[in-house]
């Protein structure tokens, strides 16, 4: 079974929706983020979370609330999607060990906003 | 001037030969270095990270740092049509846990 799974896959949705995407994992990890993954302009980070109690934004962040409802578990919202919010998200988990951050992809969720 | 930059190919090799990935990097804090796989349509996946100047070997993988100049690399041995994929260089600055992501090269490997 995958250690970080996403849902739904794949999304289409019309300008002016609330939509959720939800992240969990299985890793163990405290630390999770939420990117996003546009052609040409490589991944951003939207939020990131480090506890449960920790919330904060990413370079991205207008337009998207987040929630962590436990240390497995983080979703993320679209209060009222828009067209330009079309584009491929991932949720990913942290393992800092020293000097390293390594991350986990989940597999991704596919929106299409109309 | 973006964080992280890097090529966007594609970068275009024989099956069998070198493959050669460059990433330059702005800020002179960060610390850690990184090399995600991305197959297309699918997450990228962690294949390399180097933390000191100099070279480190996994396999048919050497990544090498040089913070002087402020860049990263990786070199891909015997390349396989199978290695063709986007490789994404991420920085972790100072004492952040966040990731700073090149917008990836695009490697194809000809059979």
């Amino acid at each position: 079974d995958a250690d970080v799974t996403q849902t739904p896959r794949n999304r289409i949705t019309k300008t002016g929706k609330r939509i959720m995407l939800e992240c969990s994992q299985t890793k163990g990890h405290d630390r999770m983020y939420w990117y996003r993954q546009d052609p040409g302009l490589g991944l951003r980070l939207i939020y990131y979370s480090f506890d449960v109690k920790d919330i904060n934004k990413g370079e991205i962040s207008d337009g998207y609330s987040v929630s962590r409802q436990a240390q497995a578990k983080f979703s993320l919202s679209l209060e009222s999607a828009i067209p330009n919010q079309t584009a491929l998200y991932f949720c990913a988990t942290g393992s800092g060990v020293g000097d390293g951050e390594t991350q986990y992809f989940g597999p991704g969720t596919r929106l299409l906003v109309l | 001037q973006k964080e992280v930059e890097q090529n966007s190919g594609p970068l275009s090799v024989p099956e069998g030969a070198i493959a050669s990935l460059n990433c330059t990097y702005s800020d002179r804090g960060s610390q850690s270095f990184f090399w995600y796989r991305q197959y297309s349509g699918k997450s990228p996946e962690l294949i390399m990270s180097i933390y000191s100047n100099g070279d480190k070997e996994d396999g048919r993988f050497t990544a090498q740092l040089n913070k002087a100049s402020q860049y990263v690399s990786l070199l891909i041995r015997d390349s396989q049509p199978s290695d063709s994929a986007t490789y994404l260089c991420a920085v972790n600055r100072d004492s952040s846990y966040k990731l700073i992501f090149g917008s990836g090269t695009r490697l194809l490997v000809r059979p």
